[in-house]
């Protein structure tokens, strides 16, 4: 399976927005509602901020935000923080009942 | 309070085995699927394998299938990975995970290093 495509970075100043896409195939992302979207700091563990595309868990700001059309996957942070600065990575659930990474995207705040 | 606490990583030789562990506590370990993760540093993160609430169904990664086993014991709260013919492209960090559903996990432990390496 191979991995879902995300942009190596993305940038932009605090209080502004960004959306980072996830591209997969009708296989994985396109076929399920099944897209999830973590946070990375650097040497922590994933933090789950999105899943079944748009879902929030308990905690997450509501300035993440997550759709898909297609087989194309976004989140949106909006009012950007410096705290936001991280690795985010998508995910989704595929034709073959595992799971498929994004190959993740840095998100500078400048 | 939801906590996954991996241990077992260490240094170990090309064609050798290590078998990690994952510690459970704050939740019905019996009631969830669980997964493993692994990240080479610096690079992203890949699914290795997942297993239901009894054991009974495991799957696993086209790139360990053969090499790996995921077990739990319900009774311990304890997940646990063995890894055999260890290969230096299996050098990572590795990452127990709780499902919450359709692979989606919402809580991670911290991970824990494997270096395979002579």
């Amino acid at each position: 399976q191979s991995a879902l495509t995300q942009p190596r970075s993305v940038s932009g100043s605090p209080g502004q927005s960004v959306t980072i896409s996830c591209t997969g195939t009708s296989s994985d992302v396109g076929g399920y509602n099944y897209v999830c979207w973590y946070q990375q700091h650097p040497g922590k563990a994933p933090k789950l901020m999105i899943y079944d595309v748009s879902k929030r868990p308990s905690g997450v700001p509501d300035r993440f935000s997550g759709s898909k059309s297609g087989n194309t996957a976004s989140l949106t942070i909006s009012g950007l923080q410096a705290e936001d600065e991280a690795d985010y990575y998508c995910c989704s659930f595929t034709v073959r009942h595992d799971l498929v990474f994004g190959g993740g995207t840095k998100l500078t705040v400048l | 309070e939801v906590q996954l606490v991996e241990s077992g990583g260490g240094l170990v030789q090309p064609g050798g085995s290590l078998r990690l562990s994952c510690a459970v506590s704050g939740f019905t370990f019996s009631s969830y699927w669980m997964h493993w993760v692994r990240q080479v540093p610096g690079k992203g993160l890949v699914w290795v394998s997942r297993i239901n609430t009894d054991g009974s169904t495991t799957t696993y990664a086209d790139a360990v299938k053969g090499r790996f086993t995921i077990s739990r014991d319900n009774a311990k709260n304890t997940l646990s990975l063995q890894m055999n013919s260890l290969r230096a492209d299996d050098t990572a960090v590795y990452y127990c995970a709780r499902d919450l559903h359709y692979n989606q996990a919402d809580y991670w432990g911290q991970g824990t290093l494997v270096t395979v390496s002579s």
